[in-house]
């Protein structure tokens, strides 16, 4: 079965420096999502992404992240300069037009 | 601003009984709802969903009701096993199409008692 999948799955970083988390969505799927999940609290809602640009965002998006599809296949997203409060998990999800959004493990993101 | 709520944070419920988990949501502009099952260390899974135009979905020993004019959805799984203990996200969006931000509710761990 077709499944959306996160590298890596845990990163460390030091506080300012700069993060790519990378995703494989499933192949022909159209629609690409990013949410977070901070600990203990809901999945939230980050950026949508169809025909190579952004089709929405909320406003935890805001101009220190940036999203990307590189190749055919890698769907990423970039924190430029990280805070403690960026710690979180990171969630890809991708979906067809008419149906539901598949998600990926996730990738634990911690600023220290 | 919680937009969709899971009021109970857990449930425990005996192995072969019901589990009904419940949400409510206060935007009415919401027209699509799903659930969502996640284990530790894993994505959410989908699960089922259901759309403003209908009250009820049904896959396998999963139901799910929606109540429009309460804003109110329920699971049901009948009957429940060991293997659903998990933590389930009831989620919804303006409309069933790509591009749509999901809006999630907090979760409500289930334990399923052997």
């Amino acid at each position: 079965e077709p499944e959306v999948t996160q590298t890596p799955s845990h990163q460390v970083t030091q506080m300012g420096q700069e993060v790519i988390l990378r995703c494989v969505p499933i192949s022909n799927h159209l629609y690409f999502y990013w949410y977070r999940q901070i600990l203990g609290q809901k999945v939230e809602f980050l950026v949508s992404f169809y025909n190579n640009e952004i089709s929405e965002k909320s406003e935890i998006f805001d101009d220190q992240f940036s999203v990307e599809r590189p190749d055919g296949s890698n769907f990423t997203l970039k924190i430029r300069s990280t805070k403690l409060e960026d710690s979180a998990m990171y969630f890809c999800a991708s979906s067809e037009e008419y149906n539901e959004q598949f998600f990926g493990p996730g990738t634990r993101l911690t600023v220290l | 601003d919680q937009q969709v709520k899971q009021n109970s944070p857990s449930l425990s419920v005996q192995e072969g009984r019901i589990s009904i988990l419940n949400c409510d949501y206060t935007n009415s502009m919401f027209d699509y709802f799903l659930w969502y099952k996640k284990y530790p260390a894993e994505g959410p899974t989908f699960l089922i969903s259901i759309s403003s135009i209908k009250d009820k979905n049904e896959d396998g020993r999963f139901t799910v009701f929606l109540n429009k004019s309460a804003k109110h959805l329920s699971l049901h799984i009948v009957p429940s096993q060991p293997g659903d203990s998990a933590v389930y996200f009831c989620a919804a969006s303006p409309w069933n199409s790509g591009n749509t931000p999901l809006v999630f509710g907090k979760g409500t761990r289930l334990s399923v008692i052997a």
